[in-house]
């Protein structure tokens, strides 16, 4: 069974870009969650969709946006890139509700 | 405010002994804690996971305590090996009825285990 494919694994943007981030979770699994990894905050919930509805979102400003397709596909974007945005973003899918989520191996992101 | 908390940084064991990765939290509303491994360049591995209902879960050499009283939980590994050396996240999680609240991080421990 095929994990959570997430690409690219690099990236770098330049200040002010825009950025679109891709995941594909395990297949039959329709919960996506977004998360960024930064050396000094950790691990952190950006948002999660379900059956592309979003259902819950972290603490994070409005360039950050995401959506989910038909066949649980999941993008995510960040509009007007900051150089706080360098990141690694991961994505995790689920087949139930809330446990058993699988981790991608994300998406390393460099703003310069 | 970090509602998890891990507050050592790195941890160093020898090769056999036990490790002892420690979690604080805030939340009272949590009811769920999981921990993740991770190394680098991969993302996050799940390892074992404990309701709130329970005070310890085992999972061959993985142990997880619960002490909601004091708000702080353990994960044991007992004997340690090389291919333990990872960082190790604690997360948790407060089920809404309906809808993910998604997990919440601690900043992990760098576990590193010495030959």
């Amino acid at each position: 069974k095929a994990g959570v494919t997430q690409t690219p694994r690099y990236l770098i943007k330049t200040r002010g870009q825009q950025v679109t981030l891709s995941c594909s979770p395990i297949s039959g699994h329709r919960s996506v969650s977004w998360y960024q990894q930064t050396p000094g905050q950790g691990l952190q919930f950006l948002f999660e969709y379900f059956s592309e509805t979003q259902r819950n979102k972290g603490n994070f400003p409005g360039r950050f946006s995401g959506r989910q397709f038909s066949n649980s596909r999941s993008e995510m974007n960040v509009s007007t890139l900051e150089l706080g945005d360098s990141a690694l973003y991961l994505c995790a899918s689920s087949d139930r509700d809330l446990y058993g989520y699988t981790f991608g191996s994300g998406t390393r992101l460099t703003v310069v | 405010d970090q509602q998890v908390k891990q507050n050592s940084p790195s941890l160093s064991v020898q090769e056999g002994r036990i490790s002892i990765l420690n979690c604080d939290y805030t939340n009272s509303m949590f009811d769920y804690f999981l921990w993740y491994k991770k190394y680098p360049a991969e993302g996050p591995t799940f390892l074992i996971s404990i309701s709130s209902i329970k005070d310890k879960n085992e999972d061959g050499r993985f142990t997880v305590f619960l002490n909601k009283s004091a708000k702080h939980l353990s994960l044991h590994i007992v004997p340690s090996q090389p291919g333990d050396s990872a960082v190790y996240f604690c997360a948790a999680s407060e089920y809404s009825g309906g809808g993910a609240d998604g997990l919440t991080f601690g900043k992990g421990t760098h576990l590193i285990i010495q030959p």
